[in-house]
C-alpha cells in the first residue's frame, strides 16, 4: 500500500538553484495537490490539479510551477529557489474534486534553501 | 472568499483533562464540507472526521466529538480525557466546489498545537 509517495524527503539548496519535487499516487485518484507547511501558517496550497490536464493556482503559488505528467504523477518545480521557500512540502491526492473527498498525504519534503 | 481560522495556536493539558479545539470557517457556498486532520510528531497527515454543511448533528467517536454549528461558522472538536497519544498538531480544513468548472480546493487552518502532559 504506497498511496502518495513523494521524493525526495529532504532537500538543501543554494539561493537561484532549481530543482523538482515529484509526487505519485497508487490510488487511481482524479486530483492531486501540493501544499507548504510553515509554523503559525498551517498548511497553505500552492497548486493543485482537480484532474489529469488541468492546473490551478492555489493560495501561494508565486515562485512555483507544476506539472501533471499523468493521472498518477503531479510534480512541483522551483525554477530560482529563495529562502523564503524553505518549508514542508506535502502532496495529497484524493478521489475528485468532488468536496467531499477526503485528502491522501504524502509524508513530506523537507526543504532548506540557504 | 473562504478562509479557516483556529485561533489556538498551542494548547497545553494534563492527561485526563478535556480539551476542546476551535475551528471557525468562512464561505459563501451553501455547499462543502469541513475536515479535521491529525498530525502527530512522525509528520504524517491523518484524516479524522468530514462533515457536509447539511449535517449538523454532532458525531462521537470513541474520545473524540465533533460540534458543527452553522450560525456560528465554528466546527469545534472535543478530546475527552486526553492522553499523552493525542498530543499532536490538528488542522481544521475547508472544500468546496470552485465555480462551475467543478474544480474542489480544499484549505486549512493555521493548526493547533496540542500537548498532553502525563
Amino acid at each position: 500500500n504506497a498511496g502518495v509517495t513523494q521524493t525526495p524527503k529532504f532537500q538543501v539548496l543554494k539561493t537561484g538553484q532549481s530543482m523538482t519535487l515529484q509526487c505519485a499516487q497508487d490510488m487511481n485518484h482524479n486530483s492531486m495537490y501540493w501544499y507548504r507547511q510553515d509554523p503559525g501558517m498551517g498548511l497553505r496550497l500552492i497548486y493543485y490539479s482537480a484532474s489529469e490536464g488541468t492546473t490551478d493556482k492555489g493560495e501561494v503559488p508565486n515562485g512555483y510551477n507544476v506539472s501533471r505528467l499523468n493521472k498518477r504523477e503531479f510534480s512541483l518545480r522551483l525554477e530560482s529557489a529563495a529562502p523564503s521557500q524553505t518549508s514542508v512540502y506535502f502532496c495529497a491526492s484524493r478521489v475528485g474534486p468532488h468536496e467531499a473527498a477526503k485528502l491522501f498525504f504524502g509524508s513530506g519534503t523537507q526543504l532548506s534553501v540557504l | 472568499a473562504q478562509k479557516v481560522t483556529q485561533a489556538q495556536t498551542e494548547i497545553s493539558v494534563v492527561e485526563k483533562e478535556d480539551v476542546t479545539l476551535d475551528c471557525v470557517y468562512e464561505t459563501r457556498d451553501t455547499t462543502y464540507y469541513l475536515f479535521w486532520y491529525k498530525q502527530p510528531p512522525s509528520g504524517e497527515l491523518v484524516f479524522l472526521i468530514r462533515r457536509n454543511s447539511f449535517d449538523e448533528q454532532n458525531e462521537i467517536s470513541g474520545r473524540y466529538s465533533w460540534n458543527f454549528q452553522k450560525s456560528t461558522s465554528s466546527f469545534n472538536f472535543t478530546i475527552t480525557a486526553s492522553q499523552v497519544v493525542d498530543s499532536a498538531v490538528y488542522f481544521c480544513a475547508l472544500s468546496w466546489i470552485q465555480g462551475s468548472s467543478n474544480t474542489g480546493k480544499l484549505i486549512f487552518g493555521q493548526g493547533t498545537t496540542l500537548q498532553v502532559k502525563p
